[in-house]
């Protein structure tokens, strides 16, 4: 059973637009959140996290969102750059664990 | 710091034939993880260790698979016999305590 979901696996966008990547969990004992961003033959990069009594994060162009009751969360990216370009991953932390999604891959359009 | 080190980068090996990744962490980091990588799941956990001691192996797929950590220094994942579908990216990452640095993964393909 997968306890973290992106089920969008690739999303494309435009330069300069909003990309938004979403993220829904079923495990209530999480109690931190984070998006990695993987470039190919790279590992994955911490990008921005969010603690579970917050509902939000920002760092610069990043925001997440964090939605407790219906367990989601959300990756904003504004405005969007090609460089951005890559796959992303939402993690949740249990304990020492990181429990990762599916990954989504996001293309930024010229 | 050179970061968490993983040998092979590429490994293609026969089924059957028996596979040993490596992987190097960072100095002073006390927890080592293995993960790997597919289009189906994603990152899956394999197992990982604190102070060199596994923690919890529960994400093995089978007892193919196998792990150890003899020193803080080095780690191997060993899988015997390979089959096709262990085909996947297998990475290695490593932490103080909290915050993961990962290296930058291993590719099997087993034919």
């Amino acid at each position: 059973d997968q306890q973290v979901k992106q089920n969008s696996p690739s999303l494309s966008v435009q330069e300069g637009r909003i990309s938004i990547l979403n993220c829904d969990y079923t495990n209530s004992m999480f109690d931190y959140f984070l998006w990695y961003k993987k470039y190919p033959a790279e590992g994955p990069t911490f990008l921005i996290s969010i603690s579970s009594i917050k509902d939000k994060n920002e760092d610069g162009r990043f925001t997440v969102f964090l939605n407790k009751s219906a367990k989601h969360l959300s990756l904003h990216i504004v405005p969007s750059q090609p460089g951005d370009s890559a796959v992303y991953f939402c993690a949740a932390r249990e304990g020492q664990k990181l429990v990762f999604g599916q990954g989504t891959r996001l293309t930024i359009n010229p | 710091d050179a970061g968490v080190i993983q040998s092979p980068r590429h490994e293609v090996t026969e089924m059957g034939q028996e596979v040993t990744l490596r992987c190097k962490p960072i100095s002073g980091h006390d927890y080592l993880f293995w993960y790997r990588q597919t289009m189906m799941r994603g990152l899956e956990l394999l197992i990982y260790f604190n102070n060199n001691v596994p923690i919890d192996d529960s994400g093995m797929p089978e007892d193919r698979f196998s792990a150890k950590m003899p020193n803080a220094s080095f780690s191997t994942l060993k899988i015997q016999p390979s089959e096709p579908r262990d085909s996947a990216v297998y990475f290695c990452a490593s932490s103080p305590r909290y915050g993961y640095t990962f290296g930058s993964g291993t590719r099997l393909t087993v034919v």
